[in-house]
């Protein structure tokens, strides 16, 4: 059974870059039926997409991020990471990585999230 | 993209029918077929309910069910149990490999 588990730092200084890697186990990332995708709750909010990557490299981002968003994938490490550069408390949040159907476009399996936040 | 339009609220009685509405355009939920709902309880992660409008996926029980309308796509739960109290969030693909979310409704079990 596929599970993903997120890591990084849980505390980021407004101006620096949120660094945030997923980690899969139990499936291969290199599979290529399904895209890697990252998903923010804000604090007692909706759910936001940031965007999802493909085994091959190949990404698509939330055109509201995109400025400030790379998701990078080690399938040697079978793990994908997440950058938001520039951080403000506004990026505050908890932050999940999910598998993502390549045909029907949902997500089937979500990590338990971590949350990060913005503060000097 | 803007996020699609869910009400805030609905609310039912154990047995009762809910439907929750996630409203978008032609650009996402009107012009595909891939609209999902996420169930959320606190503190969880969300757990797919819904794919492609109508679809459960395996576990899923079958008092969920969903179907879409031109720019609308709907989520109605069946036979409110208590445990079915919890946020719903609605997804459509929304061209250009971009997936949108909506706002969430919170389902309160009377």
């Amino acid at each position: 059974q596929v599970q993903l588990r997120e890591s990084g730092p849980g505390l980021v200084k407004p101006s620096q870059t949120l660094s945030l890697t997923c980690t899969v186990s139990g499936g291969s990332i290199s599979s290529g039926a399904y895209y890697w995708s990252w998903i923010r709750q804000h604090p007692g909010k909706g759910l936001e997409w940031i965007g999802y990557i493909y085994f091959t490299g190949s990404t698509s981002y939330n055109p509201s991020l995109k400025s400030r968003v790379i998701i990078s994938v080690d399938t040697s490490k079978n793990q994908f990471s997440l950058k938001l550069s520039s951080v403000t408390a506004a990026d505050t949040a908890v932050y999940y990585c999910a598998r993502d159907d390549l045909e029907d476009y949902y997500m089937d399996v979500w990590g338990r999230g971590t949350t990060v936040t913005v503060s000097s | 993209q803007s996020a699609l339009t869910q009400p805030p609220s609905a609310s039912g009685s154990p047995g009762q029918s809910v439907t929750i509405s996630c409203t978008g355009t032609s650009s996402d939920v009107g012009g595909y077929n891939y609209v999902s709902w996420y169930q959320q309880h606190p503190g969880k992660a969300p757990k797919v309910m819904i794919y492609e409008v109508s679809k459960r996926p395996s576990g899923v029980p079958d008092r969920f069910s969903g179907s879409k309308s031109g720019n609308t796509a709907s989520l109605t739960v069946s036979g409110l149990q208590a445990e079915d109290e919890a946020d719903y969030y609605c997804t459509s693909y929304a061209g250009s490999n971009n997936l949108v979310f909506g706002g969430g409704t919170k389902l309160t079990v009377l």
